[in-house]
């Protein structure tokens, strides 16, 4: 295991709704970064957090926002869902911002219906 | 935009035979990363190389970093039904910084 928690596991949304995924990060991680799977792809970048400040952001639009919280744990928010929302959502911790070893959770399985 | 690019996306092999999947990047990458995602679960880190022409292994993997840096590549010998699952290579951005993933190559196993 790695000490990256998310949660909830599963979660079935209608379109146009709002959702709040949370992740805790790994002991002594300052960093959060978010990725969405999409089914038989690789995870695709949404944002990071680094001591409570985004630090970098993938090719998503303002309805995917988050926060850091000073224990380091993080929320991912998508407003106005759409169909395509529906994905893993993928929460991984590291110790600093640059590049180094990403500790993922478990995900969270999102279907927009 | 940046790419990072993986072949084959599906590999079949019968237990005992070997494996290799490659990993081609459009910009010359600073590291790179491979992953190992079990059916249903998350990726699982398992290497990072760094430098130029690396070669690093872990009992029956063998990873590869290129000269120019632009590719990598892993090698399984002799493989077990414990190494199903997608493997994916990853690598800095160039804008964000962050890591972009290549599209996986899912292993098959057939005892």
């Amino acid at each position: 295991e790695t000490g990256v928690t998310q949660s909830p596991t599963h979660l079935i949304k209608t379109r146009g709704q709002q959702v709040t995924l949370r992740c805790s990060s790994q002991s002594g991680h300052n960093t959060v970064s978010w990725y969405q799977q999409a089914l038989g792809q690789g995870p695709q970048f949404i944002f990071q957090y680094y001591r409570e400040e985004e630090n970098g952001r993938g090719n998503f639009p303002p309805r995917f926002s988050g926060l850091q919280f000073p224990n380091y744990s993080s929320e991912l928010n998508v407003n106005a869902l759409e169909l395509d929302d529906s994905a893993l959502y993928l929460c991984a911790s590291s110790l600093g911002a640059k590049n180094t070893e990403a500790f993922f959770g478990q995900g969270t399985r999102l279907t927009v219906v | 935009g940046q790419q990072v690019m993986q072949i084959p996306q599906y590999q079949h092999v019968q237990e005992g035979e070997d494996f290799t999947t490659y990993c081609n990047s459009s910009t010359t990458l600073s590291n790179i990363q491979w992953y190992k995602q079990r059916p249903g679960g998350h990726p699982v880190f398992l290497i990072q190389l760094v430098k130029s022409g690396e070669v690093k292994k872990q009992k029956r993997l063998t990873f590869q970093f290129g000269e120019a840096k632009k590719n990598s590549s892993l090698h399984i010998t002799a493989t077990q039904t414990t190494d199903v699952g997608t493997y994916f290579c990853a690598g800095p951005g160039s804008n964000t910084g962050k890591l972009i993933f290549g599209q996986g190559t899912t292993l098959q196993v057939k005892p």
